[in-house]
């Protein structure tokens, strides 16, 4: 398995604040993935990145932002919390493999906005 | 707007039953994907099949790609306890300028097989 890790796994906030959360790959992927889920929706990609400083946004992107500066990592971040993006976040790295991209997920983080 | 439907949403059966979940799509998909999720982690990818009617088999696990390749199912035969999960399936869409393809999730499958 790829080693992606995501910080924080847990995070309690109040509406209006700034925040981040953080993903870390090992294995030199190339793109990397923000996802969010909700009950009833499945996994919505957020935004994604094809290399350092190149991103690109996804289907629910209102509200969020990503930085790549090294390979390795991927933020995202919520200049404005609302309850809305109250959810489970995941994080994810592509392994191109011809007919078989695998994406390699984090553990997610739990984030709750009051 | 490409979306994937999953059905049944939830699934309770006894082990040893067969099931199938099923992912339709109105969208014509590059490849489709099957993932499942246990509480607390991320994602697993168990399979990708890419050509329209394709079947792949991983033990117990049967997955087809559809003939026009918009939708597939997956098929479990015998279920066990330890195949309780939630499971999704994802399209690669549009390929994006950048190399890759965005991947559209299934609202996925929540199995339970009791013992």
């Amino acid at each position: 398995d790829a080693g992606i890790t995501q910080s924080p796994r847990h995070k309690v906030t109040e509406t209006g604040t700034p925040v981040t959360l953080r993903c870390h790959q090992t294995e030199n992927h190339r793109y990397m993935y923000w996802y969010r889920q909700d009950p009833g929706h499945g996994l919505r990609l957020i935004h994604y990145s094809y290399g350092v400083k190149d991103t690109d946004k996804g289907e629910v992107s209102d509200g969020y932002s990503v930085s790549r500066s090294k390979t390795e990592d991927f933020l995202l971040t919520l200049e404005s919390a609302t309850s809305s993006q109250t959810s489970v976040y995941f994080c994810a790295s592509l392994d191109r493999r011809p007919s078989t991209d695998t994406q390699y997920f984090g553990p997610g983080t739990r984030l709750t906005v009051l | 707007t490409q979306l994937l439907e999953q059905s049944p949403q939830f699934l309770s059966i006894q082990e040893g039953e067969n099931l199938t979940v099923y992912c339709n799509s109105s969208s014509v998909f590059s490849s489709l994907q099957w993932y499942r999720q246990e509480p607390g982690e991320g994602p697993v990818l168990l399979v990708t099949v890419v050509t329209g009617g394709e079947v792949k088999k991983l033990k117990r696990l049967t997955f087809q790609f559809g003939d026009a390749r918009k939708d597939s199912s997956l098929h479990i035969t015998a279920a066990q306890p330890g195949d309780t999960g939630l499971y999704l399936c994802a399209g690669a869409g549009g390929w994006a300028t950048s190399g890759t393809y965005k991947y559209i999730f299934g609202t996925g499958t929540r199995l339970k097989v009791l013992a």
